[in-house]
């Protein structure tokens, strides 16, 4: 079955910066595009950013371009997001997410998610 | 990137049905059938429960049901169980980004 096992987490300092990483196991991660997703402490769910299977393309939220960079290692089936000039606005639960089996493009966002990482800025 | 929009909360009685409505605009919602809904009880990761405006995943209940009209989509919850009290968003892709709504939180009187 899919598992997201995330890890990376923590306390930062305003300015700080921070990396996040997603292990993935249960299907063939490098034929999907993958997706970051965060939720402020009693808020809704904000998407963050988005990369293509191989990596060629990656979209990002108005809030974190320029700040957040996400990545990943197709042959350690693993995600990163890097996160950097952080400030308190950032302080969230964040997500990792892969799309639904039928959907290796990422268009129906997520089908399966991590257990979430909290970073406290 | 305004999110899309959907009621604070709704409710109902066990056995009754609901529906939470989700309205973008004609270049998400309206133009896409990147449609997806999620529940998400308190301290849990979101669960699909919606995707493609009207498909269930695997392991879904088929009291969920979505659907679609314009700028509109809408998740119906028939039966409602003590079960559904949770909080529903719904997401929609939006030329090479992604928005989700504020969330409706379903409360089972």
């Amino acid at each position: 079955q899919v598992q997201l096992v995330q890890s990376g987490g923590g306390v930062v300092q305003p300015g700080g910066s921070l990396r996040l990483s997603c292990a993935a196991s249960g299907f063939t991660f490098l034929s999907y595009g993958m997706h970051w997703v965060r939720q402020a402490p009693g808020k809704g769910l904000e998407w963050v950013a988005f990369i293509r299977y191989d990596g060629t393309e990656v979209f990002y939220a108005d809030s974190v371009r320029g700040r957040f960079t996400i990545s990943r290692d197709n042959s350690k089936n693993t995600l990163f997001l890097q996160l950097s000039g952080l400030g308190p606005e950032d302080t969230a639960l964040y997500y990792c997410a892969s799309p639904p089996a039928s959907d290796p493009g990422g268009y129906y966002l997520a089908g399966y998610w991590g257990q979430g990482v909290l970073v406290t800025v | 990137q305004s999110a899309l929009t959907q009621p604070a909360s709704v409710s109902g009685s066990p056995g009754q049905s609901i529906t939470i409505s989700c309205t973008g605009t004609s270049t998400d919602v309206g133009l896409y059938n990147y449609l997806s809904w999620y529940q998400q009880y308190p301290g849990k990761a979101p669960r699909l429960i919606i995707y493609d405006v009207t498909r269930r995943p695997s392991g879904i209940s088929n009291r969920f049901s979505g659907s679609k009209s314009g700028i509109t989509a809408s998740l119906t919850i028939s039966g409602l169980q003590a079960e559904d009290e949770a909080a529903y968003y719904c997401s929609s892709y939006v030329s090479n980004s992604w928005k989700f709504g504020g969330g409706t939180k379903v409360t089972v009187l």
